[in-house]
């Protein structure tokens, strides 16, 4: 089956700083990729739709300055979390999808990021 | 509005004994529905998906989901449970195309005990 990688699994930053987080297809070209905050035992929240070569759409309530998501090649799309708080803390997952394959997701192992 | 309901928060089955996990959906077109499954700390992993044809539908670790449109249901199952089935089951409906965003209900957790 399609394998999507997501790096780093934890990552642990101080309060300030920047953090960014891989997904890459490894074996499909992923045309779109999604970004999913996770809070303990809780949903996944969709925080933006990225389409390669294009700029990723946010939803709302999702702030695309802090959130950076780049999407610059059909196997990779990153998520940088700018001035990380606290607050960010949570599991980040991504999912990828290929065109034709009605709209199977397949998803990262997830980024649990830890802001100091 | 697109949405997905799983009326059960927390299950607890005895290992061995039959499942049902429940899942409605609200969709405004022909939805595309799918079970995933994740384990603690882990992604989510696909188990079964429909798109149209039988509404019986067979996936991976021996789960089944049927669709009924009828009832805007699309419940997953397992005959005999096994330890390792406990995880967070979540159930989620999208459209056609590649790049629309599934909607995910809130999980159901899975406790499986001897």
């Amino acid at each position: 089956g399609a394998v999507v990688s997501q790096h780093p699994s934890w990552v642990i930053c101080k309060s300030g700083t920047s953090v960014k987080i891989e997904c890459r297809s490894l074996d499909f070209q992923a045309t779109t990729m999604f970004w999913y905050r996770q809070f303990p035992k809780q949903s996944l929240m969709l925080m933006a739709t990225s389409n390669e070569g294009s700029k990723a759409t946010y939803e709302q309530g999702v702030e695309k300055d802090k959130f950076l998501i780049n999407h610059a090649s059909l196997t990779l799309s990153t998520l940088t979390v700018t001035s990380a708080h606290p607050e960010d803390s949570s599991f980040y997952i991504c999912s990828a999808s290929a065109a034709g394959t009605k709209n199977i997701q397949y998803f990262g192992a997830g980024t649990r990021l830890s802001v100091l | 509005a697109q949405s997905v309901t799983q009326p059960d928060i927390h299950i607890t089955v005895s290992e061995g004994a039959s499942l049902e996990l429940r899942c409605n959906y609200s969709y405004g077109a022909t939805p595309y529905l799918f079970w995933y499954v994740q384990s603690p700390g882990q992604g989510l992993q696909l188990l079964l998906k429909y798109f149209s044809g039988d509404t019986l539908v067979q996936g991976i670790k021996g789960f089944e989901a049927e669709f009924k449109r009828s009832q805007s249901s699309f419940n997953l199952r397992k005959p005999s449970v096994h330890w390792s089935d406990a995880a967070e089951y979540f159930c989620a409906v999208g459209g056609y195309s590649g790049n629309t965003p599934l909607v995910f209900g809130k999980g159901t957790r899975l406790s499986v005990i001897a």
